[in-house]
């Protein structure tokens, strides 16, 4: 059975820390998408990731992709309030097929 | 817009009754998805629709839940005898494969509240 697990589910932090999301998968894959979610509204994509190795970063967040260990990496620094939302990682399994983590609920604290 | 559309926006319905949603993908997009979100809760996957192929409809929950999708192009999702469980948000995303990866751009979604 194809498992998407995303680590922490919840997490609260403080403004300025830097915490890492973690995202584990247990089926062959090369392609894997980052997404954002705020309450009461639609995902938005965040990064692209198509290659082992790959890393993508805009502002405060940096995406890494290590397919051997079939682990994605979400990196936050030096957190902000506006960063509180929920992040979904997606895992391409292939056929334009692909399933999402269970998501992680970020709460970025003053 | 170019975006993702879906409709109803908000659905009150009672329960046994059968409801009908709809996703306008964007045009071009050969893949369109169904998702279920229930309140707080991750996405559950329905069922995916790509080009002409058969669907995968792997993820539906339920003999009572169907979806079509008509001209490769507009998806209508049916559930059939609603029940209370059925409550949640619906989400349609379409993608188009390309060199660029297969990222999937979401609609605002249906919220449907079964009474």
């Amino acid at each position: 059975e194809l498992k998407v697990e995303q680590n922490p589910l919840f997490l609260s932090m403080q403004e300025g820390k830097n915490y890492t999301i973690y995202c584990n998968y247990s089926t062959t894959s090369d392609r894997l998408y980052w997404y954002r979610q705020d309450p009461g509204k639609s995902l938005e994509s965040l990064f692209v990731l198509l290659s082992n190795g790959a890393v993508k970063q805009e502002g405060r967040l940096m995406a890494s992709l290590d397919t051997k260990a079939r682990l994605s990496t979400l990196h936050i620094t030096a957190a902000v309030h506006d960063l509180s939302a929920t992040y979904f990682c997606a895992v391409d399994i292939g056929n334009n097929d692909m399933r999402f983590g269970a998501g992680t609920r970020l709460t970025v604290k003053p | 817009g170019a975006g993702v559309s879906q409709s109803p926006s908000n659905k009150v319905t009672e329960k046994g009754k059968d409801v009908e949603l709809r996703c306008d993908p964007i045009s071009g997009h050969t893949a369109l998805y169904w998702y279920r979100q229930s309140l707080g809760q991750g996405l559950e996957f329905l069922i995916y629709f790509q080009g002409n192929s058969a669907p995968d409809k792997s993820g539906l929950p339920s003999d009572r839940f169907s979806a079509e999708r008509t001209g490769g192009s507009v998806s209508t999702l049916t559930i059939q005898r609603t029940q209370q469980e059925d409550s949640a948000v619906y989400l349609c995303a379409s993608s188009l494969d390309s060199a660029g990866g297969r990222e999937q751009f979401f609609g605002p979604g249906t919220r449907l509240t079964v009474l």
